[in-house]
């Protein structure tokens, strides 16, 4: 079955970075887009962007445009979400998820990794 | 930048109905069918509630449907049951892949 399995908890300093893993298994890994969704406890639920582990092209929300970089590893089914100069509003759990083809809803997610940031 | 549009917060008593709307600030929900929702636990993964406006993924109760009038996507809920207290998210396409989410709502069972 599909299966979304992220790394678990950081604590990050203000001004640090972070990279969040997401190795996914049960479909073919270049198929389908990674989708990157951040909850924060002042801002709910926020898209920040995809990116495509066959060509890995990406796609980033205007609001995250300059600091969030997005990766991948083929060989081991995983994406990366690195964020960059990081401050205390970045605390948040950090979920990776799938659309599937032709579609436009997330099917899969992952469990979520909490980040906090904090001096 | 687009936007969608959620109240804060809404409440209902057990057995009763609410409606979560979603309004867009532009085109975003008007003129699309990539309108969903899910309902969100903290700490936990969101759930899918319902897809391209007014599907419903196998699994979830016919007490939850969706609907869309002009620029304004809705969430209904009918039966309301002390379960259903949740923050619900509406979600769309707005093009050039291109997604947003609205600002959330938090449903209080009273």
């Amino acid at each position: 079955q599909v299966q979304l399995v992220q790394s678990g908890p950081e604590v990050k300093k203000p001004g640090a970075s972070v990279k969040v893993s997401c190795r996914a298994s049960g479909y073919t890994f270049t198929d389908y887009y990674i989708h990157w969704v951040r909850r924060t406890p002042g801002q709910g639920l926020e898209w920040m962007g995809w990116i495509n582990p066959d060509t890995g092209g990406t796609n980033y929300a205007q609001n995250f445009q300059d600091w969030v970089l997005m990766t991948r590893d083929t060989s081991f089914s995983t994406a990366y979400m690195e964020l960059n100069r990081l401050k205390s509003d970045d605390t948040a759990v950090y979920y990776c998820a799938r659309i599937g083809r032709g579609k436009y809803f997330f099917e899969y997610w992952g469990q979520g990794t909490l980040v906090t940031v904090s001096s | 930048q687009s936007a969608l549009t959620q109240p804060r917060s809404v409440s209902g008593s057990p057995g009763q109905s609410v409606t979560v709307s979603c309004t867009a600030t532009s085109s975003d929900v008007r003129g699309y069918d990539y309108v969903s929702w899910y309902l969100h636990h903290p700490g936990k993964a969101p759930k899918l509630m319902i897809y391209d406006v007014n599907k419903r993924p196998s699994g979830v109760p016919d007490r939850f449907s969706g609907s869309k009038s002009g620029n304004t996507a809705s969430l209904t809920i009918s039966g309301l049951q002390a379960d259903d207290e949740a923050d619900y998210y509406c979600f769309s396409y707005v093009g050039d892949s291109y997604w947003v989410f609205g600002g959330g709502t938090k449903l209080t069972v009273l």
